[in-house]
């Protein structure tokens, strides 16, 4: 069973669209991350969630809004979607209080035309 | 704010060659330096370094960590084309609100036969 699962893997939507990825993880984890990885390959994280509470929420435009229906769900919905929005989006988790290490999803592939 | 330089930006080695990728780091409140190798999709685990000057070791792969210095190694020995990658470095900061976790730029590793 994959640990941590998103959907859809990949995506194609036009300008304009909304659109949503669901994370689900399956670790018992209490900590759930979105981070996003542009054509440069750098990773940087979006959103933290400790037991559905937002803890961590970097610059991103308020088009994304994530929510977290309990512990084991992290989703991420996106308005209004800009071509610059293309990108490959990774939900993650971890036990925070363990300090484990931290679980990746196997990426949501999304492109904006 | 928190910031990995990851280097090479990228190689190119034959079969049974070392490489040896380097990660820098400024980072508040350091907890830990993560490694991670990621193929075609979900970047996956490999060390996670808290301690300067302990060798962490996993079959051709090994990492050690120099927190006066704020820099790690990463040590691919007799490499082999499955080896082929790209090697992402993160670092974990210690907030109130929250860990984060700030990935460098990712080494691209190519190992021809």
């Amino acid at each position: 069973d994959t640990a941590v699962s998103q959907t859809p893997k990949y995506l194609v939507t036009q300008m304009g669209n909304d659109k949503s990825i669901k994370c689900e993880q399956n670790l018992g984890h209490d900590t759930m991350y979105w981070y996003k990885q542009d054509s440069k390959k750098f990773l940087k994280i979006m959103f933290s969630y400790n037991n559905k509470e937002l803890i961590i929420n970097e610059t991103v435009p308020n088009r994304f809004s994530p929510k977290s229906p309990d512990k084991a769900h992290l989703n991420l919905h996106i308005n209004s979607l800009e071509l610059g929005d293309s990108a490959v989006y990774f939900c993650a988790s971890r036990n925070r209080a363990s300090g484990n290490t931290i679980y990746f999803g196997e990426g949501s592939w999304l492109t904006v035309v | 704010e928190d910031k990995v330089v990851q280097s090479p930006l990228s190689l190119v080695v034959h079969e049974g060659d070392t490489v040896t990728l380097n990660c820098s780091y400024e980072v508040t409140n350091f907890r830990s330096l993560l490694w991670y190798k990621q193929e075609k999709k979900a970047p996956t685990f490999l060390f996670m370094l808290t301690s300067s000057g302990i060798e962490k070791k996993s079959g051709r792969l090994s990492s050690i960590l120099d927190k006066k210095e704020l820099f790690s190694i990463l040590n691919i020995t007799a490499t082999q084309t499955g080896d082929s990658a790209i090697y992402l470095c993160a670092v974990e900061g210690v907030r109130a609100a929250g860990n984060k976790l700030t990935f460098g730029g990712g080494t691209r590793v190519l190992v021809k036969p």
